[in-house]
């Protein structure tokens, strides 16, 4: 199993506040990916990052930022948690740019409340 | 406007028989396709990949078949198994840095 660790594994929020998942990953993969699963929507893009402090928007990126400042970190920021966040959360990592799976971390489930 | 689609929300078959899972997709610029399989309270694993340039490609009881003038991809699994119960989505390389598209997903229930 590719080495990524996703925290927390669960949480619940209240709508307005801050909420910061983690993705490590000791595989030393440029590329990460936060996607986020949802009933009848399979798994959306929300931010990605194809190096250190380098960070683009997915199809799915308002209300969420990225951070990545070391090659094995990859976070995910919710600014001010609604009730349409609520999901689970998945980071992904891969090892190349095109034409390549990408394995996924256990999941984050976030309620907001 | 979804670009990758699968239109059977859930599948059951009997083990021992094949499974075939189905996707669509509109773009025609997706040059890679991919299955992952899920199960609850797990992430998605990589099951089997095609790339555009390929109609088959087959990796023990699982195959993918690529048609693409039609734009549709299937996986067929030979023969299924009570462990292959789970979610199967199908998902397609976009635009490079190895986004994925996925669809919505398949609930395949393999019963005894």
């Amino acid at each position: 199993d590719a080495g990524i660790t996703q925290s927390p594994r669960h949480k619940v929020t209240e709508t307005g506040t801050p909420v910061t998942l983690r993705c490590h990953q000791t595989e030393n993969h440029r590329y990460m990916y936060w996607y986020r699963q949802d009933p009848g929507h399979g798994l959306r893009l929300i931010h990605y990052s194809y190096g250190v402090k380098d960070t683009d928007k997915g199809e799915v990126s308002d209300g969420y930022s990225v951070s990545r400042s070391k090659t094995e970190d990859f976070l995910l920021t919710l600014e001010s948690a609604t009730s349409s966040q609520t999901s689970v959360y998945f980071c992904a990592i891969s090892n190349d740019a095109v034409n390549t799976e990408a394995f996924f971390g256990q999941g984050t489930r976030l309620t907001v409340v | 406007d979804q670009q990758v689609k699968q239109n059977s929300p859930s599948l059951s078959v009997q083990e021992g028989r094949i499974s075939i899972l189905n996707c669509d997709y509109t773009n025609s610029m997706f040059d890679y396709f991919l299955w992952y399989k899920k199960y609850p309270a797990e992430g998605p694993t990589f099951l089997i990949s095609i790339s555009s340039i390929k109609d088959k490609n087959e990796d023990g009881r699982f195959t993918v078949f690529l048609n693409k003038s039609a734009k549709h991809l299937s996986l067929h699994i030979v023969p299924s198994q009570p462990g292959d119960s789970a979610v199967y989505f199908c998902a397609a390389g976009s635009g490079g840095y190895n986004k994925l598209i996925f669809g919505a997903g398949t609930r395949l229930a393999v019963h005894p």
